[in-house]
């Protein structure tokens, strides 16, 4: 059974400060993805991260794979306020299922 | 098109109540999901229909059934409901490559 661990789960950092969480998964997979949920609302999609080595950037935030360690980070840089939200990680069962298990979350806050 | 629409965005409803959860889509995936999720926790698949085909979360009890009406359209049918299953339940729908799933806006249901 696929299980996916995220940590830190709280996270209160300074603007201008850097941090990175992490995604740990138990079973290989295909596929990882990154979401932001701001309070009281859906899910939007950050990153798509699909082979080993793989790294994204959008605006501050990056995400790397790496499927041997079945890790996957989500760096963020010199943080500012609107950063604030959960981010998910969630993995695809193997085999192209199109089924998502999702981590924890992570609830950031950034602080000024 | 990029929308994944539900209604309605609150549901207030008894235990003896049968009441349906609406989602459409016009991205012309071929994938459709229900997710559920309790505060403060991560979305949990509930059901997913995919060309055509339902895969179901055995864990779902069968007072939620889903309906697959066309390939834009999936509902969620609810009937006598524990005030447990409230939650922000959440429709997705998702195709392509990356199996990027993109997600509505939630329906909140609260079961009294």
């Amino acid at each position: 059974e696929l299980k996916v661990e995220q940590n830190p789960l709280f996270l209160s950092m300074q603007e201008g400060k850097n941090y990175t969480i992490y995604c740990n998964y138990s079973t290989t997979s295909d596929r990882l993805y990154w979401y932001r949920q701001d309070p009281g609302k859906s899910l939007e999609s950050l990153f798509v991260l699909l082979s080993n080595g793989a790294v994204k950037q959008e605006g501050r935030l990056m995400a790397s794979l790496d499927t041997k360690a079945r890790l996957s980070t989500l760096h963020i840089t010199a943080a500012v306020h609107d950063l604030s939200a959960t981010y998910f990680c969630a993995v695809e069962t193997q085999g192209g299922s199109e089924k998502l298990v999702f981590g924890k979350g992570t609830k950031l806050t950034v602080n000024p | 098109d990029t929308e994944v629409t539900q209604t309605p965005k609150h549901l207030v409803m008894g235990m003896t109540n049968k009441k349906s959860l609406k989602c459409e889509q016009h991205m012309g995936h071929r994938a459709m999901y229900w997710y559920k999720q309790k505060a403060k926790k991560p979305p949990e698949l509930m059901f997913v229909y995919s060309y055509e085909k339902l895969s179901i979360n055995e864990s779902v009890p069968s007072r939620f059934s889903p309906e697959c009406p066309n390939s834009s359209l999936l509902n969620l049918h609810l009937h006598a409901l524990q005030p447990e299953d409230s939650a922000l339940y959440l429709c997705a729908s998702g195709e392509g490559p990356w199996n990027e799933q993109f997600f509505g806006p939630g329906t909140r249901l609260t079961v009294l």
